[in-house]
């Protein structure tokens, strides 16, 4: 079946830092990408997606390329802010199946 | 205001009782999803339902029940709690015409059985 391989956590980095947090995947299909973010004591909420190989998602500094021939989605943004702390998924859609499998979450902590 | 609501936020319980979590939407969604997250383990799928007639189950689904009552609600109950469902309970939404399938959550409910 399908199935999201996170970096494990945690990180910590200093504010302004560089930030990379890898991702690979497995599926039988053409999935969608997505990175979902999760602030303390809320829900997950979409940071950035990608439906096709090549193709970027972006948002709010970070960026993530959606790589078909190393299957990886890694997330990445030049400088960190405090605010930026928090736990990072990786997931994949199955679009057909209607059903989204998700990578166990990354926690990064930025200190000033 | 939230777009996808849970109720309760926090339940303390004890083994043995039943217990049902509520979700609803505002987004006029057909798709809704139960997860449960645990510490170094993401989420994991409960049960699904693509509409009120459709319910499956998700990858975890033993010990847990659930209720399509409407478009807009879905509920989970645990039929006797045991302390190893103890975690962290989300719901989610998503169009059933959407392209990408994105997921979108509620606040989550935190439940703790002893």
């Amino acid at each position: 079946g399908d199935s999201v391989t996170q970096m494990e956590g945690p990180v910590t980095l200093s504010e302004e830092a560089f930030l990379t947090i890898n991702c690979t995947y497995t599926a039988t299909g053409y999935p969608s990408l997505f990175w979902y973010v999760q602030y303390p004591g809320e829900g997950l909420q979409l940071l950035l997606k990608a439906t096709k190989a090549d193709d970027k998602g972006s948002n709010k500094g970070f960026e993530a390329t959606y790589r078909k021939e190393t299957t990886s989605f890694h997330l990445e943004k030049g400088s960190v802010q405090v605010s930026d702390s928090a736990v990072y998924f990786c997931a994949l859609s199955d679009t057909n199946a209607g059903k989204s499998t998700f990578g166990d979450g990354t926690t990064l902590t930025v200190k000033p | 205001d939230a777009d996808v609501t849970q109720t309760p936020r926090n339940r303390i319980t004890k083994t043995g009782k039943r217990i049902m979590l509520e979700c609803s939407q505002t987004k006029g969604h057909d798709r809704m999803y139960w997860y449960r997250q645990d510490p170094g383990l993401g989420l994991r799928l409960i049960y699904y339902s693509f509409d009120v007639k459709d319910i499956n189950k998700g990858e975890i689904s033993d010990g847990y029940s659930v209720s399509r009552q409407a478009q807009a609600k879905f509920s989970l109950s645990l039929e006797s709690a045991i302390p190893n469902q103890t975690a962290l309970y989300f719901c989610a939404t998503s169009r059933r015409d959407g392209a990408y399938n994105e997921q979108f959550f509620g606040p989550g409910t935190r439940l703790t059985v002893l």
